[in-house]
């Protein structure tokens, strides 16, 4: 299952509101997570079950969708969400990953 | 809940390494694990996959037939032998923990640091 998300790369302000999309090659009910990595870090589990919030993540984070449309928001950007996000499949093994965003601040 | 990855270093084609990856701070024989691999600069590939009780194993098509996972809960480790190695497999491997819910599946909820491994002659 392919995996593809958009934008590649984003330039936003802080306190901006951003979207993540992913696209799932054939339909993966809500099998999907969305992961944050920064430089030198393993990633870090944002969202699962396409739109349940891990433990521990802020509220400013959601996700949405289903099927093969999915979609990360930060509501209010904040200095240490500037990262790379990844999405990922877990609706059948290999579980494949999207080629990841990078946010980058304006 | 902490996950030390170790056993990277370079090595030349065609040889072997393994991977260690160490969990403290939950009950290891639990949980199934991952090993998912980032090449620089590149995305995330998941490698391999084991169960908790070590009976199911899964293999990403790039590895299968030269790498092979296995685990010793005595030692709260789950190990990668890495055969054959190629250019290719020139990465940062990660393990990660498998957590399972019926309303949502599966997830890796936490990752290590990684071990780079880098292939060349």
């Amino acid at each position: 299952i392919q995996l593809t998300q958009s934008p590649s790369s984003l330039s936003a302000s802080l306190g901006e509101r951003v979207t993540i999309t992913c696209r799932a090659s054939q339909g993966i009910s809500s099998y999907l997570a969305w992961y944050q990595q920064n430089p030198g870090k393993g990633p870090k589990l944002l969202i699962y079950g396409a739109s349940t919030l891990q433990s521990g993540v802020p509220s400013r984070f959601s996700g949405s969708g289903s099927g093969t449309d999915f979609t990360l928001t930060i509501s209010s950007l904040q200095p240490e969400d500037f990262a790379t996000y990844y999405c990922q499949q877990l609706n059948s093994f290999p579980y494949t990953f999207g080629q990841g965003t990078k946010l980058e601040i304006k | 809940v902490q996950l030390v990855e170790s056993g990277g270093g370079v090595v030349q084609p065609g040889r072997s390494l393994r991977l260690s990856c160490e969990g403290s701070g939950f009950t290891f024989s639990r949980c199934g694990m991952y090993w998912v691999r980032q090449a620089p600069g590149g995305g995330l590939e998941c490698v391999t996959f084991i169960s908790f009780d070590g009976k199911t194993k899964y293999y990403g098509d790039s590895v299968k037939g030269r790498f092979t996972v296995s685990r010793d809960d005595s030692k709260n480790t789950v190990y990668l032998e890495m055969n054959d190695l190629r250019a290719e497999d020139t990465a940062v491997y990660y393990c990660a923990r498998d957590m399972w819910k019926a309303t949502t599946g599966n997830y890796f909820d936490y990752w290590g640091q990684g071990t780079l491994v880098s292939v060349s002659s």
